[in-house]
This record gives C-alpha cells, sequence and structure tokens, in this order.
C-alpha cells in the first residue's frame, strides 16, 4: 500500500518555463489537496478537490492551475514559473472532509522540492 | 483573519522529560484540532485529533489538551526519546473555510 506517491521528487526551472506535478493515491480518498510549505509559513493550501472533475481553490490559487480527470490522480501545474514559486509541495488527500464527518486527517506525499531559477 | 501561533524556535529537552508544544489560535473556533509530526525531508504524518468538546486526548506517551476559552491546545511527549525529533504541525478546522489550515510547526530536538 503506497499511500500518496508525488512525482519528480526534486526539479530546477528556469522563470517562465511551465511544469506539472502529479499526485497519485491508492485508497480510494475522495479528497484531495496540494499544499505549499515554505520556511516559517507554515503549509499553505493551493487547490483541492473534492472528487473525479471537481477543483477548488484554496488559500494561495495564483500562478497555479490542477486537474482531477481520475480519482486516484490529482495534478497540479504551473504555466509561467515564477522564483515566488520556489518550494515545497505536498499533496495529500483524505476520507473525508468537514466538521462533522470523519475528521479529515490527512495522508501527505512526501514531498517535490522546486526550485525556480 | 486566522491565525495560528507556534513557537518558531526549536525546543531543546533532555531525554526522559516531558515536552510540551503550544499552539494558539485567534478569531474563530475550531470544530476540531489536528497534530502532525514532520520529519526533515518528509511529509506530515497525523497524529492525534482532539474535538471542540473534549478537553484531552492521550494515545501511548502522547497527550494533547484543548482549552476553547483561551483558544490553545497543548501537545506533551511524556519521557521524551531522541526519536521524538521531529518539526510538530498543529492544524484546526476552520469552519468558515471548511478546511484545515497549519501552523508553523515547532520544532523538538531531545538530547540524549
Amino acid at each position: 500500500n503506497a499511500g500518496v506517491t508525488q512525482t519528480p521528487k526534486f526539479r530546477v526551472l528556469k522563470t517562465g518555463q511551465s511544469m506539472t506535478l502529479l499526485c497519485a493515491q491508492d485508497m480510494n480518498h475522495e479528497y484531495m489537496y496540494w499544499y505549499r510549505q515554505d520556511p516559517g509559513m507554515g503549509l499553505r493550501l493551493i487547490h483541492y478537490s473534492v472528487g473525479e472533475g471537481t477543483t477548488a481553490k484554496g488559500e494561495v490559487p495564483d500562478g497555479y492551475n490542477v486537474s482531477r480527470l481520475k480519482k486516484q490522480n490529482f495534478l497540479l501545474g504551473l504555466e509561467s514559473a515564477a522564483p515566488s514559486q520556489t518550494s515545497v509541495y505536498f499533496c495529500a488527500s483524505s476520507l473525508t472532509r468537514g466538521p462533522t464527518s470523519g475528521a479529515n486527517v490527512l495522508t501527505f506525499g512526501a514531498g517535490s522540492r522546486l526550485t525556480v531559477l | 483573519s486566522q491565525k495560528i501561533e507556534q513557537n518558531s524556535e526549536a525546543l531543546n529537552i533532555q531525554e526522559g522529560k516531558t515536552a510540551t508544544l503550544t499552539c494558539n489560535y485567534t478569531n474563530y473556533s475550531p470544530a476540531y484540532l489536528q497534530w502532525y509530526r514532520q520529519d526533515p525531508g518528509r511529509g506530515p504524518v497525523f497524529l492525534l485529533l482532539i474535538r471542540e468538546n473534549e478537553k484531552e486526548k492521550r494515545k501511548e506517551r502522547l497527550k494533547v489538551t484543548f482549552d476553547t476559552t483561551l483558544k490553545q491546545s497543548l501537545f506533551h511527549i511524556t519521557a521524551s526519546q531522541p526519536a521524538d525529533s521531529a518539526t510538530y504541525l498543529c492544524a484546526p478546522f476552520i469552519r468558515a473555510g471548511n478546511m484545515l489550515t497549519f501552523g508553523g510547526g515547532t520544532r523538538l530536538m531531545v538530547k540524549p
């Protein structure tokens, strides 16, 4: 049982280049999330998905796009990378979501470290 | 705006002592609060969840308290071990945004 798998683990981009981060989960979780983690900033939600074919904006969505064509996959795209997008990106999934459901326990991937020069 | 405060300075303690980490929040009343552990180069791992109507939750050497009046959660590790060294993140669930919001984490260093 692999859990949440992210690829690639490391990537270096030049300003203006595009790329896609892939997240795959094998737990049949309905909900998936993309976070970025910067020193002293905590984890900030970029986009999330409440099911196949649906996506929504999180706290810091600008400069990113996402797609969830299959339940098990959640893709994060950078159309024109900027140095401000240098960060560690984490994908997570959860079986449920919300205050009265199963309490939204997140399973995280190992992270993807992106450097934009 | 919501604000979550965790001590950004590392907490250094001696093996065998109890480590206490603090999570303070403002401007909202979370339905529940989660604690995660994160090791260097790894993703966070869920540890414990405490709901708003619970005062205390335990799991082996871990204990979490939740004081909705003080707007504070405390995370305790008793009989700490060097293997407990990691960064610990608190994450209250904010009803208004229907999402977890993470604090910046506190790094714990347990010295033998």
